[in-house]
């Protein structure tokens, strides 16, 4: 199964940018980057994702290397509302969905 | 618009009892379906999936089972609950053009087996 490797934690300063990343070496020419956050006691939410390109949407921008063997979600200005864990994953396109396969992710503080 | 439905919210059980968790999916059809399973702390672990009515596939071998009776409609059982069956159960589901989409998660039932 797909790989990828984040920090275990983060810490950010309210209202400033936080920069989450994530390799995932391992990565295949098909294979589409998906990040999503989870809340405590809550399901996991939809965050981001990508193929090749970078992508913005109204939580976040994702960059992706042009190797595409990394990553960096990008929370433009953290909240306190943004603090979760934060996963990253790279899954294979397939007519029958695919496979999300969780690593630990990166839990992300934000301080007031 | 889509949405996902999972109950119970919480659910204490003791061990050798039967278990059923039920998960629907409102607004598409022919959804993907997953269950999966947390334990304490983090880690997701894929259970189970479905692409299609009656179609089951299994990722770890244990004392669950999962069915698919209808096509929005997910269904996760045991005959006889382990204490190791306590934790974090999450139905998903995502469109059938896979990854290109990204994947809506229940709200999760927390079961205790005691």
């Amino acid at each position: 199964d797909a790989k990828t490797t984040q920090p275990n934690s983060m810490e950010s300063n309210e209202e400033e940018p936080v920069h989450l990343p994530c390799n995932h070496s391992t990565i295949s020419g098909t294979d589409y980057i998906h990040w999503y956050r989870q809340l405590p006691s809550q399901g996991p939410e939809y965050v981001i994702h990508g193929l090749t390109s970078n992508v913005n949407n109204r939580m976040a921008s994702l960059a992706i290397a042009e190797d595409r063997k990394s990553s960096t979600l990008i929370l433009h200005r953290a909240t306190l509302r943004d603090a979760a864990v934060y996963y990253c994953i790279h899954i294979q396109w397939t007519n029958q969905g695919g496979k999300l396969i969780f690593g630990q992710g990166t839990e992300l503080s934000v301080k007031p | 618009s889509q949405t996902i439905h999972q109950w119970p919210a919480t659910l204490v059980q003791p061990v050798g009892s039967p278990l059923s968790l039920e998960c629907t999916v409102e607004g598409t059809s022919n959804p993907n379906l997953y269950w999966y399973r947390q334990a304490a702390g983090r880690g997701l672990q894929l259970l189970f999936y479905s692409v299609g009515i009656g179609q089951i596939s299994s990722e770890v071998p244990q004392n669950l089972s999962a069915s698919r009776p209808q096509d929005r409609q997910f269904i996760l059982s045991s005959k006889k609950l382990l204490l190791s069956d306590s934790g974090f159960y999450l139905c998903a589901w995502s469109g059938t053009g896979g990854a290109r989409f990204g994947y809506t998660f229940g709200s999760g039932t927390r079961l205790t087996v005691v």
